[in-house]
């Protein structure tokens, strides 16, 4: 059974950093495109980074260059290491399996961990 | 980038009834178009992919129809647990951009 759990949400300042760890079990996180969606108060789910099997990376331009995405594969772990952080990053943040095969869906989500930017 | 748009923004329903949730792209994004069920504290759940197809488990009373630009989530027949917001999502490229999100409720 595939399992995804994420960690290290808080309540951090602007400005400051943090990594968020999400645990994978059932599947290899090397062997399928991983990536992290966010969900603000009351607002509809984004994008936020994908890691591509082959260790390429891609992010929303609103995270670009001070969010960086991550894998161990010998612990089976995504990362999301985010620095810089901003108010409108308050959000709850998934991590995602990409299916493979036809449009490449995200058919496994982890239950979230809340990140709260504020002063 | 290509935008995702739904309509409506929130509809109310009661148990038993129809309802069609419409999802349109900025740009053709052939059939990579899928629908996904978000609740309050819960992860989001995917519901179709491919535009039409069902995801294992799903009821079949939710179906999915469109390609190209114009796409459509249908609920034969509402029941208690379906309200809820739903989301389109093209994956025709590799930023996976999200639809809005349509709030379904209980009239």
């Amino acid at each position: 059974e595939v399992q995804l759990v994420e960690s290290g949400g808080d309540l951090i300042r602007p400005g400051g950093s943090l990594r968020l760890s999400c645990a994978a079990s059932g599947f290899s996180v090397i062997s399928n495109y991983m990536s992290w969606v966010r969900q603000a108060p009351g607002k509809g789910l984004e994008w936020v980074s994908l890691i591509f099997t082959d260790g390429e990376t891609q992010y929303a331009d609103s995270v670009k260059g001070r969010f960086t995405i991550s894998r161990d594969n010998s612990k089976n772990m995504l990362y999301l290491q985010m620095n810089s952080l901003r108010v409108d990053d308050t959000a709850i943040y998934y991590c995602a399996k990409i299916g493979v095969g036809a449009s490449m869906p995200f058919d496994d989500w982890g239950q979230g961990t809340l990140v709260t930017v504020s002063s | 980038d290509i935008q995702m748009t739904q309509s409506p923004s929130s509809l109310s329903a009661s148990v038993g009834d129809r309802v069609t949730i419409t999802c349109r792209a900025s740009q053709t994004i052939s059939d990579y178009l899928n629908w996904y069920q978000g609740k309050p504290g819960k992860a989001p759940k995917l519901l179709i992919y491919a535009a039409s197809r069902l995801h294992t488990g799903v009821p079949s009373r939710f179906s999915g129809s469109g390609s190209g630009t114009d796409f459509a989530l249908t609920i034969s027949s509402l029941q208690a647990e379906d309200f809820a917001t739903y989301f389109c999502q093209e994956s025709y490229t590799s930023f996976y951009t999200f639809g809005p999100g349509t709030k379904v409720d209980i009239k």
